[in-house]
């Protein structure tokens, strides 16, 4: 069975604070989302990695794409109030059009 | 104009009963899918179709029927409801049916059902 662990699990930071989510797994996957959820609200795509290695920015949040396509990583900048939510990583396992979800990252933004 | 949506959004019902989930997309895609986000916030998939046929089908219980009248729509429909269904139930679209860089999951609000 395929797994995606993220850690941490939960993280409450101030405002300004500068944080890393992980996403870890031993398959490797074709392709690897990000995804925030909201509060009363499903969740809605940040970016798409599928190069290993592969490094996107938006904005204050940095993505990585593992060399051997087997983890990823999410690096906020200054995390504001504005980025709470919930944080899912999904990895596409292959040619399929199943995506596995990670267990989900937590984040609280003090102001 | 919202692009996935499900109704209702709020379900509170008896163990026993049978209750169904509506979910509509306007972005003209070809696969839609029913997840089951359970109390941990894991997200699981339960179904897929791609243009009215199961093209996905998880280890879940024959109580769960779902039903595409055609492409836009993907309903759920769960006989004998027990304690254990309670969760968050999403449906979602996507514009490809084969995996790749293109199988973005459009993600309507959630249905809460609640089972006493």
């Amino acid at each position: 069975t395929q797994l995606l662990e993220q850690s941490p699990q939960f993280l409450s930071i101030q405002e300004g604070e500068n944080l890393t989510v992980y996403c870890n797994s031993s398959s490797v996957f074709s392709s690897l989302q990000w995804y925030r959820q909201e509060p009363g609200e499903g969740p809605v795509l940040l970016v798409t990695v599928v190069t290993g290695g592969e490094v996107k920015k938006l904005k204050r949040l940095t993505f990585q794409f593992g060399d051997a396509r087997k983890d990823s990583s999410l690096h906020i900048t200054a995390a504001q109030t504005g980025d709470t939510g919930l944080y899912l990583c999904a990895g596409a396992p292959g040619a399929t059009n199943k995506l596995i979800f990670g267990t989900g990252t937590l984040l609280a933004v003090q102001p | 104009d919202t692009a996935v949506s499900q109704t209702p959004k709020y379900l509170v019902t008896q163990m026993g009963n049978d209750k169904s989930i509506k979910c509509e997309q306007n972005l003209g895609h070809d696969t839609m899918y029913w997840y089951k986000q359970d109390s941990k916030k894991f997200l699981k998939i339960m179904f897929s179709y791609n243009n009215k046929e199961l093209i996905i089908n998880e280890t879940v219980p024959n109580r769960f029927s779902p039903k595409s009248p055609d492409k836009a729509h993907l309903n759920l429909h769960i006989n004998s409801l027990e304690l254990g269904d309670s969760a968050v139930y999403f449906c979602a679209s996507s514009p490809m049916t084969s995996g790749g860089v293109k199988n973005i999951q459009y993600f309507g609000a959630g249905t809460r059902l609640s089972v006493l």
